[in-house]
């Protein structure tokens, strides 16, 4: 059973950088699937923000292609974000979620999600 | 913003059966699989359909999807009180390179 685990700052001032990881177990990150972020507003939809490969391709949500990185580190089997220039915009719950056991593109496994607050 | 379009609100009475649709277009749900999530209060989304009609292990039979063209449908049949929550379609944009949210539905169950 594969379980996620988001962690990082709850507070990121605006304009800085906000960097979450998300921790894996019950699988390595690099024998397979996909491994994604999707955040949520308070009170609003779902946004992907992007999603890795195990074996290191990224794809990114066009709208925040310019801000966005992640990354893997399969010494830890944890991926992280890293969302730059953050505004109020950028507020939002933070869920980490992988594809591939299934199907490609069906997210079944989620973390807890984590709420990022943007303000000074 | 998002390109695939829900209806904001569906409601029912316990039994009942309760059908939300998605709309998309030839670039996400006209070439690509569809997806349906649930969110309930305070948690995490839970995958529901997957290849627009499959349900995984331990998903009740109570739900269904299906997909016609552009448009795809959730139907909840035997509505009950644990089925309050909020539902979303998603799949892959071929145009946007990436994967779309629908705008969410909230289920009420009266």
């Amino acid at each position: 059973q594969v379980q996620l685990q988001e962690s990082g700052p709850g507070l990121v001032k605006p304009s800085e950088t906000l960097s979450l990881t998300c921790s894996v177990s019950g699988y390595s990150i690099s024998s397979g699937y996909f491994w994604g972020w999707i955040r949520q507003p308070p009170g609003k939809g779902l946004e992907w923000v992007g999603s890795i490969a195990h074996n290191g391709a990224t794809y990114y949500n066009p709208s925040l292609k310019s801000r966005v990185t992640l990354s893997g580190d399969t010494s830890k089997n944890h991926f992280s974000l890293k969302l730059t220039f953050v505004t109020a915009a950028d507020t939002a719950v933070y869920f980490c979620a992988s594809s591939g056991n299934i199907d490609e593109k069906a997210l079944d496994y989620w973390g807890q999600g984590t709420l990022v607050t943007v303000s000074s | 913003q998002s390109v695939l379009t829900q209806p904001p609100s569906a409601s029912g009475t316990p039994g009942q059966m309760v059908t939300i649709s998605c709309s998309g277009s030839s670039s996400n749900i006209g070439s690509n699989y569809v997806y349906w999530y649930q969110q309930l209060p305070g948690t995490a989304p839970k995958l529901l359909i997957y290849r627009n009609n499959q349900r995984p292990s331990g998903v009740p039979d109570r739900f269904s999807g299906s997909k016609s063209g552009t448009s795809a449908s959730l139907a909840i049949s035997g509505l009950r009180s644990e089925d309050e929550a909020d539902y979303y379609c998603a799949g892959w944009d071929d145009s946007l390179s990436g994967y779309v949210f629908g705008t969410g539905t909230k289920v009420t169950v009266l």
